[in-house]
């Protein structure tokens, strides 16, 4: 069976320092692969995606970065984070026209 | 822009009623789905209705989907307390880059026992 793992489950670090969140799906191959940020209360951004291992799709001009340096594996990144990168960050893969499976998710508080 | 926007934004209901929200979306799809979210976890897919498809069931959950007015419902029989949760809609586009996944804002229920 699929399995996507996301870590750490929480996060806090200071203002200018650099970020890697780390996703990984097991059980399947050539994934659509997903990173989305949720403010407190509100809707998903869809922030990148991917349908291939280096492409990716940028949604959201901004202080982040994503890469895919395997197929099953997607890395968010940031060089100096800013306060307003506090959020919920959620990874996905699915498979072209079906449903999405989501990791558990990164709550990340820069401060 | 921004696909699959859900109303109400919040709902609150007795345990037993029935619960009804409701999706608009843009462009043209391929699928719609709604997904469910407890507080602080990732989503949770409920179900998938394809865009030749009218109304769809799982269990307590019946979903209608309407192409001419790009809209969708979700109606949740005979709720319970456990059903509190958010709920989100999404679509796939039926045209261009299909890899796109595009969520809603949700709709937050609390189903009071």
């Amino acid at each position: 069976s699929q399995t996507i793992h996301q870590w750490p489950a929480t996060l806090v670090q200071p203002v200018g320092s650099p970020l890697s969140l780390e996703c990984t799906v097991e059980g399947t191959s050539n994934p659509n692969l997903y990173w989305y940020r949720q403010a407190a209360g509100r809707g998903l951004q869809l922030l990148f995606y991917s349908v291939g291992i280096g492409q990716i799709s940028s949604e959201v001009p901004q202080n982040l970065s994503a890469s895919r340096p395997q197929d099953r594996q997607f890395i968010l990144s940031s060089k100096k984070l800013l306060l307003s990168d506090s959020g919920f960050y959620l990874c996905a893969w699915r498979r072209v026209h079906t449903e999405a499976f989501f990791g558990q998710g990164t709550r990340l508080t820069v401060v | 822009s921004q696909q699959g926007e859900e109303d109400p934004q919040a709902l609150s209901i007795q345990e037993g009623e029935n619960a009804t929200m409701n999706c608009s979306y843009k462009t043209s799809i391929n699928n719609l789905q709604w997904y469910r979210q407890n507080s602080g976890r990732g989503l949770v897919h409920l179900i998938l209705i394809r865009s030749n498809e009218r109304e769809k069931h799982s269990g307590r959950l019946r979903v209608t989907l309407d192409t001419s007015k790009k809209s969708s419902s979700l109606l949740i029989t005979a709720s319970r307390a456990a059903d509190t949760a958010s709920y989100f809609c999404a679509t796939v586009n039926s045209s261009g880059n299909t890899g796109k996944l595009i969520f809603g804002q949700g709709t937050t229920l609390q189903v009071k026992p």
